[in-house]
C-alpha cells in the first residue's frame, strides 16, 4: 500500500509570491493534516480536512489555506509569501476517528519551503 | 492549552546500550499519544501508537508506556543501534473544545547511537 505522498518536495519562492502544496493520502484515507515545521517552533498544527471540510484549523493567519478534493487529495496554499514561512510542511492521514477510537497518523516526506 | 515536553533534547549513546526518552505533557485529557522518529531532512514515521486506555504497546525493540494520571510517557529502545539515530517526536491527541482536535508536538529528542 503506498504511503502519503507529497508534491513538490522542494520549492523556492520569493516574498510575495503565492505556493500551493499537494498532498496525497493513503487509499482509503479521508482526513488529511497539514503541520508546519521550523526549528524555532518545532511541529505546528495548520489545519485538518475530512469530507472536502475544513473540520479544525490551528492558529495561522488567513494567508495560509486549503481545500480537500472528493478522492480525499489535498492542497494547501500561502499567499503573500514570508521569509518567516520558510519551513518544512507535512500532511498526515488517517481514517476518520470513530466513536473513542482516534486513529494513528501516517505522515509524508514533506516538501520543504524556502522564502527569498 | 496542551504542552508537551521531551527531555532529554540530545542524547549521545554507544551501540548497544539501553535508553530512555521521556515525554510529558500538560493536560491529562489526551484521546492517544503517538511516538514518531524523524531522519534528517525527512518526513515523520509513525513508531508506537497508544490509546488513553492502555498502558503500553511494544515493537520489537521499541516499548512505550503511558501514564495519564501522571501526564508522562516513556519510550524505551533496548540495545540500541547506528541505525537508531534520529529525532524522536511524542505527540498526544486532543481536543481543545468543539471540534478541534489536533495532534500537540514535543520539540523531539535527538539521538545519536555511537558505533
Amino acid at each position: 500500500k503506498a504511503g502519503v505522498t507529497q508534491t513538490p518536495r522542494y520549492l523556492i519562492k520569493t516574498r510575495g509570491q503565492q505556493v500551493t502544496l499537494s498532498c496525497s493520502p493513503i487509499s482509503g484515507h479521508r482526513s488529511v493534516s497539514w503541520y508546519q515545521q521550523t526549528p524555532g517552533q518545532g511541529l505546528q498544527f495548520l489545519f485538518e480536512y475530512f469530507s472536502e471540510t475544513q473540520r479544525n484549523k490551528g492558529n495561522f493567519p488567513g494567508r495560509f489555506s486549503g481545500r480537500q478534493f472528493s478522492n480525499s487529495r489535498s492542497e494547501m496554499n500561502v499567499s503573500t509569501l514570508e521569509l518567516g514561512d520558510s519551513a518544512l510542511y507535512l500532511c498526515a492521514s488517517s481514517f476518520p476517528r470513530t466513536g473513542d477510537n482516534y486513529n494513528e497518523q501516517f505522515f509524508g516526506p514533506g516538501t520543504r519551503l524556502t522564502v527569498l | 492549552k496542551q504542552e508537551v515536553t521531551q527531555i532529554p533534547a540530545a542524547l549521545s549513546v554507544p551501540e548497544g546500550e539501553n535508553l530512555v526518552l521521556n515525554c510529558s505533557f500538560t493536560d491529562s485529557a489526551i484521546y492517544n499519544l503517538q511516538w514518531f522518529r524523524q531522519d534528517p531532512g525527512k518526513g515523520l514515521t509513525s513508531l508506537l501508537l497508544i490509546q488513553s486506555s492502555q498502558r503500553e504497546q511494544t515493537s520489537g525493540r521499541l516499548n512505550a508506556s503511558l501514564d495519564k494520571s501522571s501526564g508522562r510517557s516513556t519510550l524505551y529502545i533496548a540495545a540500541s543501534q547506528p541505525g537508531d539515530s534520529a529525532t524522536y517526536l511524542c505527540a498526544v491527541f486532543t481536543n481543545s473544545g468543539g471540534s478541534n482536535y489536533k495532534l500537540t508536538f514535543g520539540k523531539g529528542t535527538l539521538l545519536t547511537v555511537n558505533p
